[in-house]
């Protein structure tokens, strides 16, 4: 049962142009929201993060947007960079529930020039 | 500074045989989480650590499978008599104590790529 998905497994974008990665959950008990990045042979580092009692955060290039209601939560990346092309993790996590992540199952984010 | 290494960065078992993995955490990070990916999935929690104390160890899929944290640092995964399926990358984590404003953020080693044959 997968409690966090990502149902677009690649996503092809222009650069400057902005990269939108959407992320839908069903555990209605998560109240923090992440987002990694990860290249290959690499491991995921850590890029926003979003608690559920706001619906937007905001650091330079990336924005995450959260809407409760869907249970949706989106990245934004504007401009897009060629350096941007990598694999996002969209990860959730609840109040006691030891700090433990669950993952969706990333989408694959390419930067064409 | 440093951030988690883990080693080996590779490792070829042959099925039956047991495999250490290791994870040094950032210095002064009081929780650590070990992880399972396998080929075009996400991280799948394995087990967590709380200084030396594994708080929970509901991920780890059998018995084959054990962590420790001896000394609140260092943590080594162990898996016994290997199989095909435990092929994937075991990934390190580790974070702040609970209680702060980053509790959440965890920080990832490289991982270690396990191949059973």
């Amino acid at each position: 049962d997968q409690q966090v998905k990502q149902n677009s497994p690649s996503l092809s974008v222009q650069e400057g142009r902005i990269s939108i990665l959407n992320c839908d959950y069903t555990n209605s008990m998560f109240d923090y929201f992440l987002w990694y990045k990860k290249y290959p042979a690499e491991g995921p580092t850590f890029l926003i993060s979003i608690s559920s009692i706001k619906d937007k955060n905001e650091d330079g290039r990336f924005t995450v947007f959260l809407n409760k209601s869907a249970k949706h939560l989106s990245l934004h990346i504007v401009p897009s960079q060629p350096g941007d092309s990598a694999v996002y993790f969209c990860a959730a996590s609840q109040t006691g529930g030891g700090n433990k992540l669950t993952f969706g199952t990333g989408t694959q984010l390419k930067v064409e020039l | 500074g440093a951030g988690v290494s883990q080693s080996p960065r590779y490792k070829v078992a042959k099925r039956g045989q047991d495999v250490a993995l290791r994870c040094d955490p950032i210095s002064g990070h009081v929780s650590l989480f070990w992880y399972q990916q396998a080929l075009g999935q996400g991280p799948e929690f394995l087990t967590y650590f709380q200084n030396e104390a594994q708080l929970d160890k509901s991920g780890l899929p059998s018995d084959r499978f054990f962590a420790e944290r001896p000394e609140g640092s260092v943590s080594t995964l162990k898996i016994q008599r290997t199989q095909q399926e435990d092929s994937a990358v075991y990934l390190c984590a580790s974070s702040l104590a609970s209680g702060g404003a980053n509790v959440y953020e965890q920080y990832f080693g490289p991982g270690t790529r396990l191949t059973v044959t």
